[in-house]
């Protein structure tokens, strides 16, 4: 168990929709990670906040967004989903000065 | 761009032999080098991993092999086990800055050991 929870596991949902994702980081670490992992894709960096800040965006959609939240849980909002949506998203997250990202078990989305 | 290039995309080695999974990089900012095991239904966990200025690392049957004026670093199983069968993703950081801790992976090595 590396302590990052994600939560659905699962989610079936129709194209158009509207899903979010939600983390609970490994207790006291600040930085959360968002990855798309998709067959043609392989793992893609999405976004990375820092203590409730946003710190750096990589191939994430604008019809994706992401926030942290105070007690530093995360949640990447999903929008207007399409099929190529379908894919596992995994949050990470590092204590401050580690090297170490640990990940959660993931949640696989598939849009319909 | 895939700024870690990785092979092979899938390898089968018979129980007790070495697996030996490649991968290539361009960017000279990466300063940390892990690789990752990932099982089916399963988020990726840390295995082992390497900074550039050594060369070798081992950890029990893994040991990464670094060579920086290639820009390339290996994986080497030793003594494979059925138990090894995962998908194995390289993967690379960028020094400081406000990427710190992003990680650019391969595309993954999915290894089969067959008893």
């Amino acid at each position: 168990d590396s302590g990052v929870t994600q939560t659905p596991k699962h989610l079936i949902t129709a194209t158009g929709q509207r899903v979010t994702l939600r983390c609970s980081p490994r207790s006291g670490d600040l930085s959360v990670y968002w990855y798309q992992q998709s067959l043609d894709q392989g793992l893609q960096f999405l976004i990375q906040y820092y203590n409730g800040e946003e710190r750096a965006k990589g191939n994430i959609l604008e019809r994706f967004s992401a926030q942290q939240f105070p007690d530093l849980h995360s949640e990447l909002n999903l929008s207007s989903l399409e099929l190529g949506d379908s894919a596992l998203y995994f949050c990470a997250s590092r204590g401050q000065g580690s090297t170490e990202a640990f990940f959660g078990q993931g949640t696989r989305l598939t849009v319909v | 761009q895939q700024q870690v290039k990785q092979s092979p995309q899938s390898l089968i080695v018979q129980k007790g032999g070495i697996s030996i999974i490649n991968c290539a990089y361009e960017n000279t900012a990466f300063d940390y080098f892990p690789w990752y095991q990932q099982f089916p239904g399963k988020g990726p966990a840390l295995l082992i991993a390497i900074r550039p200025d050594v060369s070798e690392k081992k950890e029990g049957r893994f040991t990464i092999s670094f060579n920086k004026s290639a820009k390339q670093f290996s994986l080497h199983i030793m003594d494979s086990q059925p138990g090894d069968s995962a998908t194995y993703f390289c993967a690379a950081r960028p020094r400081g800055g406000s990427t710190l801790g992003r990680l650019y992976f391969g595309r993954g090595t999915q290894l089969t050991v067959w008893p």
